[in-house]
């Protein structure tokens, strides 16, 4: 299978530790998301890269939240000094999105990972 | 503005009959519509998805309506069967960009 991978899927941290998500996109894929949802509500969204390039941060993002995405490829979202709010499951995504000018049949389609679910004690 | 407003937050269904979503949005700069499909424990898949050119589009048992001058579109399971019981998410996008989500519709299809 070739589809969005995130790991670790389940995290259990104490309250003031700092964890870490990997996420490997679909290969060839330039565009990467992550983004938080908790029970009962839709997905929200935290961040994005296009390559390497942090292109976008949500005020959800505060400054124990820092995500990156060196060489463009996988992509990290690293959380400090958990907090119990911050208990979730982190969606990773990603999408081909071509330079102005050219399109895509398929469009913006956005392909999802399985998740990483946080539950902070 | 950037907000996707998404009704019924759950619905019951009896198997065979039709299942309708409804999701509203505001910002005029959206032009890409998808839905997902979520069932517990796993991520959201696409289902369909539409853009604004179209009023719409049918992919088997899935079809979207779209509704540009009310700004809002919708999401029709004909023939419902119990394996569609998961939570549907609609969603919006501009430009290529991020997505962003209804609330969710939590979907059971009674045997």
């Amino acid at each position: 299978d070739t589809g969005v991978s995130q790991d670790p899927r389940h995290k259990i941290t104490k309250r003031g530790q700092n964890v870490t998500f990997r996420c490997d996109p679909i290969s060839e894929h330039n565009r990467l998301y992550w983004y938080r949802q908790t029970l009962g509500q839709g997905p929200e969204f935290l961040t994005y890269f296009q390559n390497e390039a942090q292109l976008e941060k949500s005020r959800l993002l505060s400054d124990r939240f820092s995500a990156e995405r060196p060489k463009g490829s996988f992509s990290t979202l690293e959380i400090q000094r958990t907090e119990q709010g911050d208990s979730a499951m982190y969606l990773c995504a990603s999408s081909l999105v071509l330079r102005r000018g050219l399109s895509l049949r398929s469009g913006n389609t956005i392909y999802f990972g399985e998740g990483s679910w946080l539950t902070v004690v | 503005q950037q907000q996707v407003k998404q009704s019924p937050q759950s619905l019951i269904v009896q198997k065979g009959g039709i299942s309708i979503i409804n999701c509203a949005y505001e910002n005029t700069a959206f032009d890409y519509f998808p839905w997902y499909q979520q069932f517990p424990g796993k991520g959201p898949a696409l289902l369909i998805a539409i853009r604004p050119d179209v009023s719409e589009k049918k992919e088997g048992r899935f079809t979207i309506s779209f509704n540009k001058s009310a700004k809002q579109f919708s999401l029709h399971i004909m023939d419902s069967q119990p394996g569609d019981s998961a939570t549907y998410f609609c969603a919006a996008s501009a430009r290529r960009g991020k997505l962003i989500f209804g609330q969710g519709t939590e979907l059971s299809v009674k045997p």
